[in-house]
């Protein structure tokens, strides 16, 4: 069974540029997370999906981040403007009920 | 507000020992406690998980505690690794009104040493 896919691995950008992160899950998978991993720290979330519907988005910082999950399959994030402060990795999760989450590999940005 | 607290921060343990890693939580709606494991350069991986109606759950070498009262939980690595050296986050989930949603804590390096 494959695993959940993201891309790209890494990303440098400078602040204010905007970026995509893109996540294609478990094949089946209903339940779709991003969260957002700082150094040091845990997976916080950031968007939930079921199906394409959004569940959970109360800590996205929609001023500047936005996401979609096209035909409750593939998902992707965007952050326009980026700033410092964005740097982290960003961690994409689906299940196929509550509890358990497979992890993507991860995206690490960078913000200059 | 953390809803999940883990300590100790870091860890290190020599070949063949106990690995204790502890979780606090304040949530009482909470009913799903799993712990993760994490690589460098991987995303997290689930490791072993328990529900509130069983004090303890035993996976090979792993271990999880559960106190109901204390809303605490505990990850013990018995004859711990050079291979478990990674980073582990436990975690909290409350089914009902956020499936799946999960709290984590802000996790702990293991290092075991050969």
């Amino acid at each position: 069974e494959a695993g959940v896919a993201q891309s790209p691995r890494y990303k440098i950008i400078e602040k204010r540029q905007s970026v995509a992160f893109w996540c294609n899950p478990i094949s089946g998978h209903a339940t779709l997370y991003w969260y957002q991993q700082i150094l040091g720290q845990g997976p916080k979330l950031l968007i939930q999906f079921q199906n394409n519907g959004v569940v959970d988005d109360s800590q996205l910082p929609k001023d500047r981040f936005s996401a979609e999950r096209l035909k409750g399959v593939d998902s992707t994030l965007k952050i326009q403007p980026a700033k410092l402060e964005d740097s982290a990795v960003y961690l994409c999760a689906s299940g196929d009920w509550v509890d358990t989450q497979y992890f993507g590999p991860g995206t690490r940005l960078t913000v200059l | 507000q953390q809803q999940v607290k883990q300590s100790p921060q870091s860890l290190i343990v020599q070949k063949g020992g106990i690995s204790i890693i502890n979780c606090a939580y304040e949530n009482t709606a909470f009913d799903y406690f799993p712990w993760y494991q994490q690589f460098p350069g991987k995303g997290p991986a689930l490791l072993i998980a328990i529900r509130p109606d069983v004090s303890e759950k035993k996976e090979g070498r792993f271990t999880i505690s559960f106190n109901k009262s204390a809303k605490q939980f505990s990850l013990h690595i018995m004859d711990s690794q050079p291979g478990d050296s990674a980073t582990y986050f436990c975690a909290a989930s409350d089914s009902d009104t956020n499936a799946g949603k999960s709290t984590f804590g802000d996790g702990t390096t293991l290092t075991v040493k050969p």
